[in-house]
């Protein structure tokens, strides 16, 4: 079974538009991580938000946490045709455990 | 190496065969990961390892589902009796776990298992 759920599972926008996915999860988190996923190969770390953290950034990135909810978003600002991709949330009590995910595509 | 490497990139095989799939990670890291992600879906955990043992392994879906990692390093995925629905990308990951440590995950490419 998988922790985490990811909201929506599909997202289409144009370049330059940000896209803002989300993800909500059942149980306690040392910490939560996204992860991209192109062309359904290996995934790629973007950035990792610990549980006594609220908000984190990295470049055009940001993410939230909200542990009393149990959920997470991403959000990608300035969107581009390369970040077209599978977007993943991982919980992770050290064993990490991932969501369905969203796919985004930006259109050109 | 410098990454995590997983052998091989493909597999075909024929139902009831077995299989083997391996898994190099990045040197050093305890940890490491077997995950099976089937079209449209999220990886899904299988097994987890730290160090040689196998700290969770509750996402085996049954018992032809095998894996050892037997120096700490190198880690290989066992299935016997192959059955069409274990056609799917297994991928493998690792990473350092210090104790307090929060700490990403280094994937492989995966092998794209397919049986027929």
């Amino acid at each position: 079974s998988q922790q985490g759920e990811e909201d929506p599972q599909a997202l289409s926008i144009q370049e330059g538009e940000n896209a803002t996915m989300n993800c909500s999860y059942k149980t306690s988190i040392n910490n939560l991580q996204w992860y991209r996923q192109n062309s359904g190969r290996g995934l790629v770390h973007l950035i990792l938000i610990r549980s006594n953290e609220r908000e984190k950034h990295s470049g055009r990135l940001r993410v939230t946490l909200d542990t009393s909810k149990k959920s997470s978003s991403l959000l990608i600002t300035a969107s581009r045709a390369a970040d077209t991709a599978s977007y993943f949330c991982a919980t992770d009590d050290y064993k990490l455990s991932f969501g369905a995910g969203t796919t985004v595509t930006v259109r050109a | 190496g410098a990454g995590v490497s997983q052998t091989p990139s493909n597999k075909v095989t024929e139902k009831g065969k077995y299989v083997e799939l391996r898994c190099d990670p990045i040197s050093g890291h305890t940890a490491l990961y077997w995950y099976r992600q089937s079209l449209g879906q999220g990886p899904e955990f299988l097994i987890y390892f730290q160090g040689t043992g196998a700290a969770d392994d509750s996402g085996l879906p049954n018992d032809r589902f095998f894996a050892v990692r037997p120096e700490g390093s190198v880690s290989t995925l066992k299935i016997q009796r192959t059955e069409r629905g274990d056609s799917a990308v297994y991928l493998c990951a690792s990473r350092s776990l210090v104790p307090g440590g929060d700490t990403e995950a280094f994937f492989g490419q995966g092998t794209r298992l397919t049986v027929v």
